[in-house]
C-alpha cells in the first residue's frame, strides 16, 4: 500500500519568509512518481511539480524549489520569499510504479498562511 | 487552451434526490478520474476510465453512486438517492497515460451540499 504523510497541519508566516514543507512517503514499488498540488482559497486544485523516482536531482523553478531524498523517502518543497498569494494547502501525492499506476495518494494537506 | 470543465460548481440538494454532476476532461487526454474531498477522508479517488472504459471502481462507496463517460470528451458522476454523508467537493481529473503514470490535471471541483 501507498501512503503519504504530511506532519504539519498548519504554517505561518510573514511575507518574504521561505517556507519548507515536509513530505514522507511509503511504497514498495521501485518506480513511482511524486507531486505537489496547491489548493487556494478558491478551492481548486492546481498542479505544480512531478518528479519520478529515478531522477533525484532537485531542481528550481522560480520561487519553488524541491529535495526529493530517496534514501530517506522524502519529497520536501520550499517557497522562496513567501508572497501572500501563496497562501493555500498544499498536498503532496505519490502515484505510479508496478502496483496501480494511476492512483494518486494524497497525504492530509499543509495549509500555508501568509501574512502581509 | 481550456482545462478540466466540471458542472454545476455548486450544488445544493434534498436527501433523497438524485444528483448528476458532469465533466468535461482536457481535449486529448484518455484517462478521466472522479475524486472526492472531505475533512474527515481527504482527497479519495472514486473511479478511473481510459479510453472511456472504468477500470477501477472500488472506490465508489456504493450502489447509490454511479459513473458513466460515454465519449471521450464527456463524463458523469450520478448520485441516486442523495444523502447528508455525500455532501463533499467532487473533483475530475484527467490525463493523457503514456508509459506509465502521467500527471493529473484537476477541474475546479462541484461542491455538494445534501440537505
Amino acid at each position: 500500500a501507498q501512503k503519504v504523510t504530511q506532519a504539519q497541519t498548519e504554517i505561518s508566516v510573514v511575507e518574504k519568509e521561505d517556507v519548507t514543507l515536509d513530505c514522507v512517503y511509503e511504497t514498495r514499488d521501485t518506480t513511482y512518481y511524486l507531486f505537489w498540488y496547491k489548493q487556494p482559497p478558491s478551492g481548486e486544485l492546481v498542479f505544480l511539480i512531478r518528479r519520478n523516482s529515478f531522477d533525484e536531482q532537485n531542481e528550481i523553478s522560480g520561487r519553488y524549489s524541491w529535495n526529493f531524498q530517496k534514501s530517506t523517502s522524502s519529497f520536501n518543497f520550499t517557497i522562496t520569499a513567501s508572497q501572500v498569494v501563496d497562501s493555500a494547502v498544499y498536498f503532496c501525492a505519490l502515484s505510479g510504479g508496478e502496483s496501480n499506476d494511476y492512483k494518486l495518494s494524497f497525504g492530509a494537506g499543509t495549509t500555508v498562511t501568509v501574512r502581509a | 487552451d481550456a482545462g478540466v470543465i466540471q458542472s454545476p460548481r455548486h450544488e445544493v440538494t434534498e436527501m433523497g434526490q438524485e444528483v448528476t454532476l458532469r465533466c468535461k476532461p482536457i481535449s486529448g487526454h484518455n484517462s478521466l478520474f472522479w475524486y472526492r474531498q472531505t475533512m474527515m477522508r481527504g482527497l479519495e479517488l472514486l473511479i478511473y476510465f481510459n479510453n472511456n472504459v472504468p477500470i477501477d471502481d472500488s472506490g465508489m462507496p456504493e450502489d447509490r453512486f454511479s459513473a458513466k463517460m460515454p465519449n471521450a470528451s464527456f463524463s458523469t458522476l450520478k448520485i441516486q438517492p442523495s444523502e447528508p454523508r455525500d455532501s463533499a467537493v467532487y473533483f475530475c481529473a484527467s490525463t493523457q497515460e503514456r508509459e506509465g503514470t502521467d500527471t493529473q490535471y484537476f477541474g475546479p471541483g462541484t461542491r455538494l451540499t445534501v440537505l
